[in-house]
Parts: C-alpha cells; sequence; structure tokens
C-alpha cells in the first residue's frame, strides 16, 4: 500500500466549475498535510496546509481535513484555465522521522 | 523577498562527469532538504540537513553526495552521473522539522 495514494487523472472540468481533489494516506499517526501546485517543468509550489480536522478556506481554495477516515482534499472553486497543473499531496507522517511523503499528484486540466 | 535559489536552473553534463548542483536560501530556516524528481513522478527525497547535522535517505545512491558550509547554502554532488540521474533536482527549506516546506525554482539536469 502506497503512503499517499491520489488519483493520478487528468480531472477535467470546465472553467468556472468547482474541482475536487482527493488524497489518502496510509499514516495514522500524521499530523500536518500540505497541497502543492506544481506546473509542468517547474518545481512545486505550496498552496496550502491543514493540521486540524474540517476545512480551511483561503480565497478560491479549501482543503477539508479527516483524520478518521485518513482523507485530504482540495476544492477549487471558480476554477481558471491557469489552475490547469498537477498537483501534489504531501504528508508528514507520525514518528521521529518528520519525513514529508508526497503522493504522484493529480493532473487537472480546466477547459476553458 | 526572502526565497530559495538554485543554480543552475538547466544543467547538462556528460556520461561519468562530475556535477554540482547550488541552493541557497534567504529564509534563515534551519533545514534544507534535496530532492530528485523524475517525470510523472513524486519528488524523492535524498538528504536533509537540520543545521549541520546530515542525515541520508537508505536508498539514496552512494554516488550522490551533500555539502551545507553555512546555514544559506547547501550543494549536491553527483560524483559520476549515469543516464538515470537526468531529473529535475529540487531544493527545498524548511524552518524546522516538520515545519512547511518551501521549494526553490529547481534545476534541469540532462546527462548526455
Amino acid at each position: 500500500q502506497k503512503e499517499v495514494e491520489q488519483n493520478s487523472g487528468p480531472l477535467s472540468v470546465p472553467e468556472g466549475a468547482i474541482a475536487s481533489l482527493n488524497c489518502t494516506y496510509s499514516d495514522r499517526g500524521s499530523q500536518s498535510f500540505f497541497w502543492y501546485r506544481q506546473y509542468s517543468g517547474k518545481s512545486p509550489e505550496l498552496i496550502m496546509f491543514i493540521y486540524s480536522n474540517g476545512d480551511k478556506e483561503d480565497g478560491r481554495f479549501t482543503a477539508q481535513l479527516n483524520k478518521a477516515s485518513q482523507y485530504v482534499s482540495l476544492l477549487i472553486r471558480d476554477s481558471q484555465p491557469s489552475d490547469s497543473a498537477t498537483y501534489l499531496c504531501a504528508v508528514i507522517g507520525g514518528g521521529a522521522t518528520n519525513k514529508l511523503i508526497f503522493g504522484t499528484g493529480t493532473l487537472l486540466a480546466v477547459q476553458p | 523577498d526572502a526565497m530559495v535559489i538554485q543554480n543552475p536552473r538547466y544543467q547538462v553534463t556528460q556520461f561519468g562527469k562530475p556535477v554540482t548542483l547550488s541552493c541557497s536560501q534567504t529564509l534563515n530556516h534551519n533545514v534544507m532538504y534535496w530532492y530528485q524528481q523524475k517525470s510523472s513522478q513524486a519528488p524523492k527525497l535524498l538528504f536533509h540537513y537540520y543545521d549541520k547535522d546530515f542525515n541520508n535517505e537508505a536508498d539514496t545512491p552512494d554516488n550522490f553526495q551533500s555539502r551545507r558550509p553555512n546555514t544559506s547554502f547547501c550543494f549536491l554532488d553527483i560524483r559520476s552521473p549515469g543516464l538515470g540521474d537526468a531529473a529535475m533536482y529540487l531544493c527545498a527549506t524548511s524552518r524546522q522539522k516538520a515545519d512547511t516546506q518551501y521549494f526553490g525554482p529547481g534545476t534541469r539536469l540532462t546527462v548526455l
């Protein structure tokens, strides 16, 4: 079982719609959860982080965390073509390693 | 602006010819990381420094070494690059272990 799992996509949504990106993780002791956006050929850019169960909103982005289900998601409202990128879910596991574990990412394509 | 800088952005080397990639940061973060990312894959942690304390991932090839002469700079040395080492190399920093990681723009390495 992979430590952090994401659907590779592509997830195609029309411009203006809500894009929903999902991620599950295997380490129940994980405490910190991150979403990075990565454009093709570029480096990961932090979009949001979340530590507590529930929702966290920042502009058009909402991160949702459910530790009981080991599930974290990212909602993008009013999707724009410029949102087209790979979205990487990353988790810092429990224990002493403090290592950031990445999923392989979901490719989002926003159609004009 | 505080940031993570990587040089060069693109590096071409010949099979077996040593190469050094550099990373600098103005964030005054204690932790610096080197990741390798190949196409359509998640970033893979190679090493990290917590201040001067060096941590090597168990599966990082012996061909890869790192130096951190001071808080601001960190280098990745590839002693004898093989074709399989062609990848994007990402430097990241965090204030402390388990804190949010911020990435530099990356260095794209091509091995001929």
